[in-house]
């Protein structure tokens, strides 16, 4: 069973647009919202992460928007450039003491043209 | 500081056949897991450690064994090769205990193709 749900497949955006990605829960225990960045060939690197205590936090062009009510997350990508291009995986875990158990969506590919 | 490592990067394996995969930390991290990555079907963990010593199952535990020696060391081992076993690899570490930091950190990742 999908616990997180991860939408598009696939995202073509222009250089300079929003790149706009979305996840869906349905464990209301999670309480620890990362994304992660992959390219070709390279592990899955920490991008942002969220706790449910906020509804949005913003690292540099990269913004998640949490909604706890709708059990969805979304990150954004304001100002897009071609070296955004990758793979992009949300997730979620229950917090217990560091172990965190991330449960992955499907992943996302990102392809940002000139 | 070479963060989380793996070897080896590729392998190819006939069905049957036994390997193991090695993952090594410089990081001083509590934790350890082993994933794999499948198309379309994103990280799913395999078995993960809490300390050294030991071990637990994930999600997909089922032809696959484990074991954590040393803090730094998380092997995984395939006893008899299948070829539902060909996937992409990847052993992440977290949880620094002095700076009370959980970020997952993912190794490079071995691609296995069982024949």
């Amino acid at each position: 069973q999908q616990q997180v749900k991860q939408s598009p497949q696939s995202l073509i955006v222009q250089k300079g647009g929003i790149s706009i990605i979305n996840c869906a829960y349905e464990n209301t225990a999670f309480d620890y919202f990362p994304w992660y960045q992959q390219f070709p060939g390279k592990g899955p690197a920490l991008l942002i992460a969220i706790r449910p205590d906020v509804s949005e936090k913003k690292e540099g062009r990269f913004t998640i928007s949490f909604n706890k009510s709708a059990k969805q997350f979304s990150l954004h990508i304001m100002d897009s450039q071609p070296g955004d291009s990758a793979t992009y995986f949300c997730a979620a875990s229950v917090s217990n003491f560091g172990n965190e158990k991330l449960t992955f969506g499907t992943g996302t590919r990102l392809t940002i043209i000139p | 500081n070479a963060g989380v490592t793996q070897t080896p990067k590729f392998r190819v394996l006939k069905t049957g056949q036994s390997m193991t995969l090695l993952c090594a930390q410089d990081m001083n991290h509590e934790y350890m897991y082993w994933y794999r990555q499948d198309p379309g079907m994103g990280l799913r963990l395999i078995h993960y450690s809490v300390g050294e010593g030991t071990t637990a199952k994930g999600e997909v535990p089922d032809g696959y064994n484990v074991s954590r020696l040393k803090k730094q060391n998380f092997l995984l081992g395939l006893e008899s090769a299948a070829p539902s076993q060909t996937s992409v690899y990847f052993c992440a570490s977290s949880y620094d205990r002095d700076l009370n930091a959980y970020e997952q950190y993912f190794g490079p990742g071995t691609r296995l193709t069982v024949t």
